[in-house]
């Protein structure tokens, strides 16, 4: 089973300035990775695919990089309302389909 | 607009059952692989099943294989998790999505609470 970790599980960032979380997978996924964000109380929401397209509706200000075993999601100019918990995922040789722990992105 | 709206979750006492259903509009629903997904109370999120379009696949976490059953009707575009003897550690809400491609959960519903408790 790969093993999706995130980091740090927490950052604290200003509005207006960018924030970079980190997902590191155990052993190569290629570039079958996606990013999800979660606010309180709701669903989690698709934000990128492929490692680095963005699904439909996801401003630009959302990017992803990354292949292998390193990934970045990078926020560019933190709105109110990106403050939520981020998730990466991977989808090679599943099952399983396995998430990272999470990184909880607030406002500093 | 794609819907998924899930039903049946509740309290339940170890070794008990639940059936979970997710009622899908807007979408082709035959069209899809369909999954469950749960999140433990304060915890991260954890993949529990998946099924292909037919249903003539389903996968499932090792966890809760040969006690979880998934199913789908097309006709009634409608999912379904059979959830038999429940263990405290199954206490989560259960996210239904599409699972687009069988790669990535494209969309999610609202969840419905399972608690598994004495």
């Amino acid at each position: 089973e790969i093993v999706m970790t995130q980091s740090p599980a927490t950052l604290s960032v200003s509005p207006g300035e960018r924030a970079t979380l980190s997902c590191r997978a155990s052993q190569s996924v290629s570039s079958n990775l996606a990013w999800y964000q979660q606010k309180p109380g709701q669903a989690p929401r698709l934000l990128i695919y492929a490692a680095s397209t963005r699904a439909t509706g996801i401003p630009a200000r959302f990017s992803g990089s990354g292949s292998g075993t390193e990934f970045t999601l990078t926020i560019g100019s933190l709105q109110s309302e990106d403050f939520a918990v981020y998730y990466c995922q991977h989808y090679i040789n599943w099952p399983p389909y396995t998430f990272g722990q999470g990184t909880k992105l607030e406002i500093k | 607009e794609v819907q998924l709206v899930e039903s049946g979750g509740g309290s339940v006492h170890p070794g008990g059952s639940l059936r979970l259903s997710c009622a899908a509009s807007g979408f082709t629903f035959s069209s899809y692989w369909m999954s469950w997904v749960r999140q433990a109370p304060g915890k991260g999120l954890e993949w529990v099943a998946n099924i292909k379009q037919d249903g003539s696949e389903k996968y499932y976490v090792d966890s809760v294989r040969g006690r979880f059953t998934i199913s789908r009707d097309s006709a009634k575009n409608s999912l379904f998790l059979q959830m038999n003897s429940l263990r405290a550690e199954d206490t989560a809400v259960y996210y239904c999505a599409i699972l687009l491609r069988a790669y990535y959960f494209d969309y999610w519903g609202h969840g419905t609470l399972v608690t598994v408790s004495s």
